[in-house]
C-alpha cells in the first residue's frame, strides 16, 4: 500500500517565478492538506481540499492556491515567489470527517529553495 | 485561534531511560484533539499518539504515553525505555472546531545517548 507521495523532491526557483508541487494521497484517503515548514520551525497549515474544493485555509496570502483532482491527488501553486517561501512543503492525506480529529498521514515533502 | 508551545528546544536522554517532552496549548474550542508527531531526519512526519480532549483517560501506545491535564492545557509525552530509533524532532499539535488543519508547536529535538 503506497503512502503519501510528493513530487518533486527538491526544487530551485528564482524570485518572481511560479511553482507547482504535486501530491498523491494514501490509498483510501479523499482529503489532502498542505503545510509549509520553514527551517527549524513546526509546519504551518496552508489549506485543505476535499471533493475538489478548498475547505479550510490557514493564514497564507492568495499567492498560494491549490487544486484537487477527481482521483484525490492535489497540487499546490505558489505565484510571485519570495525568498521567504523557501521551505519544506508537506502534503498530508486523511479521510474526510467533521470532528477535526482524523489522523493525517504525511508525505516526505518537497524542498523549495528560492534564490 | 489555537496556539501550541513547546518550551524545550532540545532534550537528551540515555538509551533505556525515560524522558518527558512538554507541550502547552491554548484554544477556544470545547471539542479538540491533540497529537504528538515524530519527524526523523528522513523528514517523513509520523503520528506517535492522539488524544481526544473529551476523554479523561490518558492515551498510550506501547512505550509512548501522554499526561493530559485539560484544566492546565498541558499535554506532555512520556517515552519509556528510550531507543536509538526514537531520536527525532517531536511536534505537538492541535486541531478542533470540526476542522482538520493542525496547529503545530516549534518542536523538541530529542537526542538518544547510547
Amino acid at each position: 500500500d503506497a503512502g503519501v507521495t510528493q513530487s518533486p523532491t527538491h526544487l530551485i526557483k528564482t524570485r518572481g517565478q511560479q511553482v507547482t508541487l504535486r501530491c498523491s494521497p494514501k490509498s483510501g484517503h479523499d482529503t489532502v492538506s498542505w503545510y509549509q515548514q520553514a527551517l527549524g520551525q513546526g509546519p504551518q497549515f496552508i489549506f485543505q481540499y476535499y471533493e475538489e474544493e478548498e475547505r479550510q485555509r490557514g493564514n497564507f496570502p492568495d499567492r498560494f492556491s491549490g487544486h484537487q483532482f477527481p482521483n484525490y491527488s492535489s497540487e499546490l501553486n505558489v505565484n510571485a515567489l519570495l525568498l521567504g517561501d523557501s521551505a519544506l512543503y508537506l502534503c498530508a492525506s486523511s479521510s474526510w470527517g467533521t470532528s477535526g480529529g482524523e489522523e493525517q498521514f504525511f508525505g516526505p515533502g518537497t524542498r523549495l529553495t528560492v534564490l | 485561534a489555537q496556539t501550541v508551545t513547546q518550551s524545550q528546544p532540545e532534550m537528551s536522554v540515555q538509551e533505556a531511560e525515560t524522558v518527558t517532552l512538554s507541550c502547552t496549548y491554548d484554544t477556544s474550542e470545547s471539542d479538540y484533539y491533540l497529537f504528538w508527531y515524530k519527524q526523523p531526519p528522513s523528514r517523513q512526519m509520523i503520528l506517535v499518539i492522539r488524544q481526544e480532549a473529551y476523554k479523561q483517560q490518558n492515551a498510550t501506545e506501547n512505550r509512548f504515553s501522554v499526561n493530559f491535564q485539560k484544566a492546565a492545557k498541558s499535554f506532555s509525552l512520556k517515552i519509556s525505555d528510550s531507543q536509538l530509533g526514537d531520536a527525532a524532532m517531536y511536534f505537538c499539535a492541535i486541531s478542533g472546531g470540526g476542522a482538520d488543519g493542525l496547529t503545530f508547536g516549534k518542536g523538541t529535538h530529542l537526542i538518544i545517548q547510547p
